[in-house]
């Protein structure tokens, strides 16, 4: 079974650093494209960064230069860095894997919380 | 640069079947989309993948009920003999060269 785990998230101040973890297992993780979306509260899904299985990577416009995506093949884990964090920052963090040679995003984790508050 | 437009809301009663539908803008008609379904207080999980001839490949372990298919930029997700647990979230999903881009959901309600 395809299984995604997140942790790392929390409480942090504005301008400050959190670093999120991805854990996976069920499948062969080097051989496959993850991604990590966020939900801020109540509101919808945004895609935050992609890092591809021989490490492309990808990074949306609203975090671009502030967070770092990588990978770790012989932990199967999934890292996403967040340096001077925002307020609207503030969000539910999931890592969702590519689909094989596709682009849809196929098995997703339970997410992790970031708040971002002084 | 590809988006997908989504209306807020949908309402069906129970047992009955409604339509979903995705709207890709001007340029991107023929892209295929995902459709992902978010429970209240859960993370999303993967429905299928339609593609613009309507042909779709759906998710393991979901239900026959759940169908999709395409006409010109629109594509629709079909959930027949809805059941209450069918109340969620919908988002589509496409993607572009070094792009992921989501829909803004539609919260269905089931009466």
């Amino acid at each position: 079974e395809v299984q995604l785990v997140e942790s790392g998230g929390g409480l942090v101040q504005p301008g400050g650093s959190l670093r999120l973890s991805c854990a996976a297992s069920g499948f062969t993780f080097n051989t496959y494209s993850i991604n990590w979306v966020r939900q801020a509260p109540g509101k919808g899904l945004e895609w935050v960064s992609y890092i591809s299985s021989i490490g492309t990577i990808y990074y949306a416009d609203s975090v671009k230069g502030r967070f770092t995506i990588s990978r770790d093949n012989a932990k199967n884990s999934l890292y996403l860095q967040m340096n001077s964090l925002r307020a609207e920052d503030t969000a539910v963090y999931y890592c969702a894997r590519d689909q094989y040679g596709d682009y849809v995003f196929d098995s997703w984790g339970q997410g992790t919380l970031v708040t971002v508050s002084s | 640069q590809v988006v997908l437009t989504q209306s807020p809301s949908a309402s069906a009663s129970l047992g009955a079947s409604v339509n979903l539908t995705c709207t890709l803008n001007s340029g991107h008609s023929t892209y295929a989309i995902a459709w992902h379904q978010q429970q209240p207080e859960k993370g999303p999980r993967y429905l299928m993948k339609v593609n613009s001839d309507g042909s779709h490949t759906k998710g393991d372990g979901i239900p026959d009920r759940f169908s999709g298919s395409s006409s010109g930029a629109e594509r629709y997700l079909t959930i027949s003999s809805l059941q209450s647990e069918d109340e969620a979230d919908y988002y589509c999903q496409t993607w572009g060269t070094g792009i992921r881009v989501f829909g803004g959901g539609t919260k269905l309600t089931v009466l």
